[in-house]
């Protein structure tokens, strides 16, 4: 098993581009989460599906949308990339009722 | 809002030393503390602690909460190099599982 998988690994924009991050899971996980990590920050929940066709904003949701294509695959869009969007990001999945969520090995974008 | 502070922010030891480190929370619906160590990439989960009192152990790590006082503390006893990281406390929501994350405390184990 993959685990959460996640791509690119790392990616430049300029401002005002747009691009879309992957995420999947071969875990069966009901629950997905994207996080953004900055320095001094630690993790903070950007949106999250608690199950297939649902997305819920977390508490740093200004910027992205979300797409829960099915139950394996959570995606994040960036329509207008800003420098303060420059951050590691990093997808997660739990089951439910689960306590702990499983992390993806992150994408690190930096936007010019 | 919940709120969740780690201390300290960063440490540095020598191999053979004892770590202490500690989680300090306020939040509204807790169900769970959990636990993570963030080495370079993803963070990789250690502990899951729901009860006052009761330690969890693997290897030389070990974790206790103190739901009156509302903190956890996370010990590495007799530290080697590979135990340098940072390491994430979180809280679990019990309304809808959402994880509040501490900023981390970054450990150097040197040699």
């Amino acid at each position: 098993n993959a685990g959460v998988t996640q791509t690119p690994k790392f990616q430049v924009l300029k401002t005002g581009q747009s691009m879309t991050l992957q995420c999947a899971q071969d875990m069966n996980h009901n629950s997905m989460y994207w996080y953004r990590q900055d320095p001094g920050m630690g993790l903070r929940l950007i949106y999250y599906s608690a199950s297939e066709g649902t997305t819920d904003k977390g508490e740093v949701p200004n910027g992205y949308n979300v797409s829960r294509l099915n139950k394996r695959e959570f995606s994040l869009r960036l329509e207008s990339a800003a420098p303060s969007q420059t951050s590691v990001y990093f997808c997660a999945g739990a089951w439910t009722g689960a306590n702990e969520q499983f992390f993806g090995p992150g994408t690190r974008l930096t936007v010019l | 809002e919940d709120k969740v502070v780690q201390s300290p922010l960063s440490l540095v030891v020598h191999e053979g030393d004892t770590v202490t480190l500690n989680c300090s929370y306020e939040v509204t619906n807790f169900r769970s503390l959990l636990w993570y160590k963030q080495e370079k990439k993803a963070p990789t989960f250690l502990f899951m602690l729901t009860s006052s009192g009761i330690e969890k152990k693997s290897g030389r790590l070990s974790s206790i909460l103190d739901k009156k006082e509302l903190f956890s503390i996370l010990n590495i006893t007799a530290t080697q190099t590979g135990d340098s990281a940072v390491y994430l406390c979180a809280v679990v929501n019990t309304n809808d599982y959402k994880l509040s994350f501490g900023a981390g405390t970054t450990v150097t184990v040197r040699a």
